[in-house]
């Protein structure tokens, strides 16, 4: 069954550093997203992207993150300047469309 | 009021059990409704699509009434590895979505 992946799957970094989630998306699929969830909270939307640009984003997704699509497979998270409140698990998904999203295992940022 | 409501549970149920969760919504435009499960630390994986009509994958019964903003999902003859939370999502548009999750119900399968 294809699958999302992303790396790393754990990242620990101090904060003001910069962190860079990677992810490769199901090949075939056109939509795709970072989504993050804080311990014991929900799931969170963060970012859409379709044809190379993003199409939509969450007011937590401020001018501290960016999303890039450098080649034809992976799709890379960006926090510029990390803050405690951004540890979480960060979930990349894609969809071929029509809604239904399959979601890589997850990337946990912890923040010290 | 939340977008997304559910009872967070925990519900703990004994196996064989039949269990249903509800889960109501707030945007009346919203398009799409899902309902996905999480294991402990793992990712959301989609359990089934919700279509108006209500529909039926082997165990699991989902139900959709857009007039009450209201989703179902019924759960027959639980088994032990149906342990989870169990999150409602919905979706705005088709295709581009952004997806709004409420906070899961957990449930935990005794035997």
């Amino acid at each position: 069954e294809p699958e999302v992946t992303q790396t790393p799957s754990h990242q620990v970094t101090q904060m003001g550093q910069e962190v860079i989630l990677r992810c490769v998306p199901i090949s075939n699929h056109l939509y795709f997203y970072w989504y993050r969830q804080i311990l014991g909270q929900k799931v969170e939307f963060l970012v859409s992207f379709y044809n190379n640009e993003i199409s939509e984003k969450s007011e937590i997704f401020d001018d501290q993150f960016s999303v890039e699509r450098p080649d034809g497979s992976n799709f890379t998270l960006k926090i510029r300047s990390t803050k405690l409140e951004d540890s979480a698990m960060y979930f990349c998904a894609s969809s071929l469309a029509g809604g239904v999203l399959t979601f890589g295992a997850g990337s946990r940022l912890t923040v010290l | 009021r939340k977008e997304v409501e559910q009872d967070p549970g925990p519900f703990n149920v004994p196996e064989g059990a039949t269990v249903a969760f509800n889960c109501t919504y707030s945007n009346s435009a919203s398009q799409s409704f899902f309902w996905y499960r999480q294991d402990c630390r793992k990712e959301p994986k989609l359990l089934m699509s919700v279509y108006s009509s209500g529909n039926e994958d082997g165990r699991f019964t989902a139900q959709l009434n857009r007039a009450s903003q209201y989703i179902s999902l019924l759960i027959r003859d639980s088994k032990l590895s149906d342990s989870a939370t169990y999150l409602c999502v919905v979706g705005f548009n088709f295709g581009n979505e952004k997806l709004t999750f409420g906070t899961g119900t957990r449930l935990t399968i005794i035997p």
